[in-house]
Protein backbone atom coordinates (compact mmCIF):
# COMPACT_ATOMS: atom_id res chain seq x y z
CA UNK A 1 0.00 0.00 0.00
CA UNK A 2 1.12 3.62 -0.81
CA UNK A 3 2.27 5.82 1.80
CA UNK A 4 1.11 9.12 2.60
CA UNK A 5 3.17 11.96 1.81
CA UNK A 6 4.15 14.83 4.40
CA UNK A 7 5.25 18.42 3.71
CA UNK A 8 7.44 19.73 4.55
CA UNK A 9 9.85 17.53 5.09
CA UNK A 10 12.03 19.62 7.63
CA UNK A 11 10.78 22.97 9.04
CA UNK A 12 12.91 24.99 11.32
CA UNK A 13 10.75 27.90 13.12
CA UNK A 14 11.19 30.16 16.22
CA UNK A 15 9.99 29.84 19.70
CA UNK A 16 6.61 30.81 20.13
CA UNK A 17 5.79 30.76 16.34
CA UNK A 18 2.86 28.73 14.91
CA UNK A 19 4.11 25.91 12.60
CA UNK A 20 1.36 23.53 10.05
CA UNK A 21 2.09 20.30 9.15
CA UNK A 22 0.47 18.69 6.29
CA UNK A 23 -0.43 14.89 5.67
CA UNK A 24 -1.50 14.70 1.94
CA UNK A 25 -2.98 10.59 1.99
CA UNK A 26 -3.07 9.35 -1.57
CA UNK A 27 -6.33 8.32 -1.66
CA UNK A 28 -9.43 8.64 0.16
CA UNK A 29 -9.50 7.20 3.48
CA UNK A 30 -10.94 8.37 6.62
CA UNK A 31 -8.85 7.20 9.55
CA UNK A 32 -5.77 9.17 10.37
CA UNK A 33 -3.32 9.72 12.67
CA UNK A 34 -0.32 11.97 14.21
CA UNK A 35 2.51 10.52 15.82
CA UNK A 36 5.67 12.38 17.12
CA UNK A 37 9.52 10.75 18.02
CA UNK A 38 11.71 12.96 19.95
CA UNK A 39 15.38 12.28 18.90
CA UNK A 40 16.13 9.06 20.30
CA UNK A 41 12.62 8.36 21.69
CA UNK A 42 10.11 6.03 21.14
CA UNK A 43 7.16 7.14 18.71
CA UNK A 44 3.96 8.76 20.98
CA UNK A 45 0.94 8.64 19.25
CA UNK A 46 -0.68 12.34 19.72
CA UNK A 47 -4.09 12.05 18.04
CA UNK A 48 -6.53 9.76 15.65
CA UNK A 49 -9.10 11.57 13.70
CA UNK A 50 -12.27 9.88 11.77
CA UNK A 51 -14.45 10.97 9.92
CA UNK A 52 -13.33 14.84 9.84
CA UNK A 53 -13.35 14.56 13.77
CA UNK A 54 -11.05 13.89 16.72
CA UNK A 55 -11.27 10.38 17.57
CA UNK A 56 -9.15 10.46 20.35
CA UNK A 57 -6.09 12.44 21.86
CA UNK A 58 -3.18 11.50 23.80
CA UNK A 59 -1.96 13.90 27.53
CA UNK A 60 0.37 15.57 24.83
CA UNK A 61 -1.83 16.66 22.56
CA UNK A 62 -2.95 19.55 24.91
CA UNK A 63 -4.55 23.50 23.56
CA UNK A 64 -1.50 24.39 21.68
CA UNK A 65 -2.27 21.50 18.98
CA UNK A 66 -5.13 21.46 16.58
CA UNK A 67 -5.66 19.18 13.89
CA UNK A 68 -8.19 19.84 10.46
CA UNK A 69 -9.04 18.20 7.62
CA UNK A 70 -9.53 21.68 5.35
CA UNK A 71 -10.11 20.76 2.08
CA UNK A 72 -11.55 17.07 2.50
CA UNK A 73 -8.20 16.10 1.58
CA UNK A 74 -4.88 17.34 3.67
CA UNK A 75 -5.29 16.90 6.95
CA UNK A 76 -3.16 19.34 8.78
CA UNK A 77 -1.38 19.47 12.77
CA UNK A 78 -1.15 22.94 13.90
CA UNK A 79 1.29 23.96 16.87
CA UNK A 80 -0.05 27.29 17.79
CA UNK A 81 2.78 28.43 20.07
CA UNK A 82 5.99 26.81 19.19
CA UNK A 83 8.57 25.32 22.41
CA UNK A 84 11.77 24.14 22.36
CA UNK A 85 10.55 20.57 23.62
CA UNK A 86 7.99 20.45 20.43
CA UNK A 87 11.05 19.71 18.38
CA UNK A 88 10.75 15.70 17.28
CA UNK A 89 9.71 13.76 14.15
CA UNK A 90 6.43 13.95 13.35
CA UNK A 91 4.67 10.93 11.60
CA UNK A 92 1.31 11.00 9.68
CA UNK A 93 0.07 7.64 9.69
CA UNK A 94 -3.48 6.22 7.58
CA UNK A 95 -5.63 2.97 8.42
CA UNK A 96 -7.50 2.05 5.06
CA UNK A 97 -10.39 1.34 6.79
CA UNK A 98 -12.74 0.02 9.89
CA UNK A 99 -11.69 -3.57 9.47
CA UNK A 100 -7.80 -2.89 8.56
CA UNK A 101 -5.73 -2.52 11.97
CA UNK A 102 -2.30 -1.90 10.71
CA UNK A 103 -1.18 1.61 10.20
CA UNK A 104 1.24 3.01 7.61
CA UNK A 105 3.24 5.90 8.41
CA UNK A 106 4.38 8.67 6.20
CA UNK A 107 8.07 10.04 6.14
CA UNK A 108 7.87 12.54 8.64
CA UNK A 109 8.34 16.31 8.69
CA UNK A 110 11.30 16.65 11.30
CA UNK A 111 10.39 20.13 13.32
CA UNK A 112 13.29 21.93 14.96
CA UNK A 113 12.30 24.81 16.98
CA UNK A 114 15.23 27.58 18.02
CA UNK B 1 0.16 2.33 34.29
CA UNK B 2 0.75 0.75 31.17
CA UNK B 3 4.14 -0.42 29.90
CA UNK B 4 5.58 -1.60 26.84
CA UNK B 5 9.18 -3.41 27.26
CA UNK B 6 11.54 -4.24 24.56
CA UNK B 7 14.32 -6.03 25.77
CA UNK B 8 17.79 -5.39 24.39
CA UNK B 9 18.22 -1.99 23.04
CA UNK B 10 20.46 -3.51 20.73
CA UNK B 11 21.20 -7.30 19.15
CA UNK B 12 23.88 -8.08 17.19
CA UNK B 13 23.71 -11.51 15.39
CA UNK B 14 25.68 -13.24 12.19
CA UNK B 15 24.30 -13.09 9.05
CA UNK B 16 22.25 -16.27 8.42
CA UNK B 17 21.33 -16.84 12.04
CA UNK B 18 17.76 -16.02 13.40
CA UNK B 19 17.48 -12.85 15.66
CA UNK B 20 14.53 -13.23 17.99
CA UNK B 21 13.43 -9.92 19.86
CA UNK B 22 10.72 -9.14 22.87
CA UNK B 23 8.35 -7.73 23.47
CA UNK B 24 6.65 -7.52 27.07
CA UNK B 25 3.57 -5.21 28.54
CA UNK B 26 2.05 -4.93 31.77
CA UNK B 27 -1.83 -3.33 32.67
CA UNK B 28 -2.70 -3.81 28.80
CA UNK B 29 -5.41 -5.81 27.09
CA UNK B 30 -4.68 -5.67 23.54
CA UNK B 31 -7.09 -6.57 20.71
CA UNK B 32 -3.65 -7.13 18.67
CA UNK B 33 0.21 -6.39 18.28
CA UNK B 34 2.10 -5.23 15.55
CA UNK B 35 5.53 -5.38 14.65
CA UNK B 36 6.95 -2.33 12.60
CA UNK B 37 10.29 -1.83 11.20
CA UNK B 38 12.27 1.90 11.25
CA UNK B 39 14.83 3.27 9.65
CA UNK B 40 16.84 6.14 10.39
CA UNK B 41 15.01 9.31 9.83
CA UNK B 42 11.97 7.22 8.13
CA UNK B 43 8.57 6.55 9.56
CA UNK B 44 7.61 3.60 10.92
CA UNK B 45 7.07 0.34 8.37
CA UNK B 46 4.13 -1.89 9.00
CA UNK B 47 5.44 -5.75 9.28
CA UNK B 48 3.35 -8.24 11.09
CA UNK B 49 -0.28 -7.90 12.96
CA UNK B 50 -1.13 -10.53 15.57
CA UNK B 51 -4.43 -10.77 17.28
CA UNK B 52 -5.44 -11.81 21.06
CA UNK B 53 -7.05 -14.81 19.56
CA UNK B 54 -3.65 -15.84 17.68
CA UNK B 55 -0.55 -17.90 19.01
CA UNK B 56 1.13 -16.98 15.56
CA UNK B 57 1.38 -15.42 12.47
CA UNK B 58 4.06 -15.50 9.45
CA UNK B 59 5.31 -14.19 6.79
CA UNK B 60 8.60 -14.98 4.52
CA UNK B 61 10.91 -14.77 6.75
CA UNK B 62 9.38 -13.05 9.41
CA UNK B 63 7.43 -15.26 12.48
CA UNK B 64 5.60 -13.49 15.62
CA UNK B 65 4.07 -15.43 18.66
CA UNK B 66 1.63 -13.66 21.07
CA UNK B 67 1.23 -15.04 24.28
CA UNK B 68 -1.33 -13.31 26.36
CA UNK B 69 -1.06 -14.97 29.56
CA UNK B 70 2.61 -14.20 29.61
CA UNK B 71 1.78 -10.71 27.94
CA UNK B 72 4.74 -11.32 25.59
CA UNK B 73 5.31 -11.37 22.15
CA UNK B 74 8.15 -12.72 20.28
CA UNK B 75 9.75 -11.84 17.23
CA UNK B 76 11.93 -13.68 14.67
CA UNK B 77 13.75 -13.16 11.58
CA UNK B 78 14.93 -16.30 9.91
CA UNK B 79 18.29 -16.86 7.61
CA UNK B 80 18.68 -12.76 8.69
CA UNK B 81 20.69 -10.86 6.36
CA UNK B 82 22.41 -7.21 6.50
CA UNK B 83 19.86 -5.37 4.94
CA UNK B 84 17.30 -6.36 8.05
CA UNK B 85 19.64 -3.88 9.97
CA UNK B 86 17.11 -1.70 11.25
CA UNK B 87 15.05 -0.69 14.62
CA UNK B 88 12.09 -2.97 15.18
CA UNK B 89 9.17 -1.92 17.03
CA UNK B 90 6.61 -3.29 19.18
CA UNK B 91 3.33 -1.85 19.36
CA UNK B 92 -0.11 -2.68 21.25
CA UNK B 93 -3.01 -1.50 19.20
CA UNK B 94 -6.93 -0.49 19.48
CA UNK B 95 -9.24 0.74 17.27
CA UNK B 96 -8.13 4.78 18.13
CA UNK B 97 -4.35 4.53 18.80
CA UNK B 98 -1.01 2.52 18.49
CA UNK B 99 1.27 2.56 21.79
CA UNK B 100 5.06 1.97 20.92
CA UNK B 101 8.02 0.73 22.62
CA UNK B 102 11.03 1.87 22.60
CA UNK B 103 12.53 -0.34 19.81
CA UNK B 104 15.32 -3.02 20.10
CA UNK B 105 18.20 -1.88 17.11
CA UNK B 106 19.01 -4.87 15.34
CA UNK B 107 22.33 -5.49 13.47
CA UNK B 108 22.91 -7.77 11.21
CA UNK B 109 26.87 -8.64 10.84
CA UNK B 110 28.36 -10.17 7.40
Amino acid sequence: EPEVTQTPSHQVTQMGQEVILRCVPISNHLYFYWYRQILGQKVEFLVSFYNNEISEKSEIFDDQFSVERPDGSNFTLKIRSTKLEDSAMYFCARKPGLAVDEQFFGPGTRLTVL
Amino acid sequence: SQKIEQNSEALNIQEGKTATLTCNYTNYSPAYLQWYRQDPGRGPVFLLLIRENEKEKRKERLKVTFDTTLKQSLFHITASQPADSATYLCALGSARQLTFGSGTQLTVLP
